[in-house]
């Protein structure tokens, strides 16, 4: 089993802040997901990134897949209140074109006003 | 509106009373797949699904059957629940796998007494 670890676990910071969480594995995944997830709800799928040192620009949200493919990172530029939530990654293998998904543990964000 | 349905949204049931968990999508996807996720362990892979007739086990299918007889509907059975399968469930499904990234279901709550 292919392993994904989240960094931090919990992050409590003020609006305005930047901030960046990481998301690293020992393995070499073909494809990285990240995805956010309210309470008592599914996740909602950010951005995938398929090609190793691809950077993503979402709004304010950057994500960059590492060259060797290993690790992830997500950086939101001055954060909101709005994105509070969890953010996790998963890592797709390369032997079933991504069906065979590992999650982080994920990041519990908190933007305070 | 395209999405992942699961019924019902929550369950509560008893030891060894076989239960189905039903997950439809719409968008003709060909990936599917089945997660739990609990408390410091985050999202496991239960089963995921390639195509249709084509299913295979993820990191925890102990206690969990699936089938996949078409495309849209990709159910989760319970043969015999026991309480340690008391989880959040959640369905997905995907275009791409990988590739695409995987859309989820609002999840179904289950608690085994």
């Amino acid at each position: 089993t292919q392993l994904l670890e989240q960094s931090p676990q919990f992050l409590s910071i003020q609006e305005g802040e930047n901030l960046t969480v990481y998301c690293n594995s020992s393995s070499v995944f073909s494809s990285l997901q990240w995805y956010r997830q309210e309470p008592g709800e599914g996740p909602v799928l950010l951005v995938t990134v398929v090609t190793g040192g691809e950077v993503k620009k979402l709004k304010r949200l950057t994500f960059q897949f590492g060259d060797a493919r290993k690790d992830s990172s997500l950086h939101i530029t001055a954060a909101q209140p709005g994105d509070t939530g969890l953010y996790l990654c998963a890592g797709g293998e390369k032997e079933t074109s991504g069906s065979r998904l590992t999650f982080g543990e994920g990041t519990q964000l908190t933007v305070n006003p | 509106e395209a999405q992942v349905t699961q019924n019902p949204r929550y369950l509560i049931t008893v030891t060894g009373k076989k239960l189905t968990v039903t997950c439809s999508q719409n968008m003709n996807h060909e990936y599917m797949s089945w997660y739990r996720q609990d408390p410091g362990l985050g999202l496991r892979q239960i089963y995921y699904s390639m195509n249709v007739e084509v299913t295979d086990k993820g990191d925890v299918p102990e206690g969990y059957k699936v089938s996949r007889k078409e495309k849209r509907n990709f159910p989760l059975i319970l043969e015999s629940p026991s309480p340690n399968q008391t989880s959040l469930y959640f369905c997905a499904s995907s275009l791409l796998a990988g590739a695409a990234g995987y859309t989820f279901g609002s999840g179904t709550r289950l608690t085994v007494v």
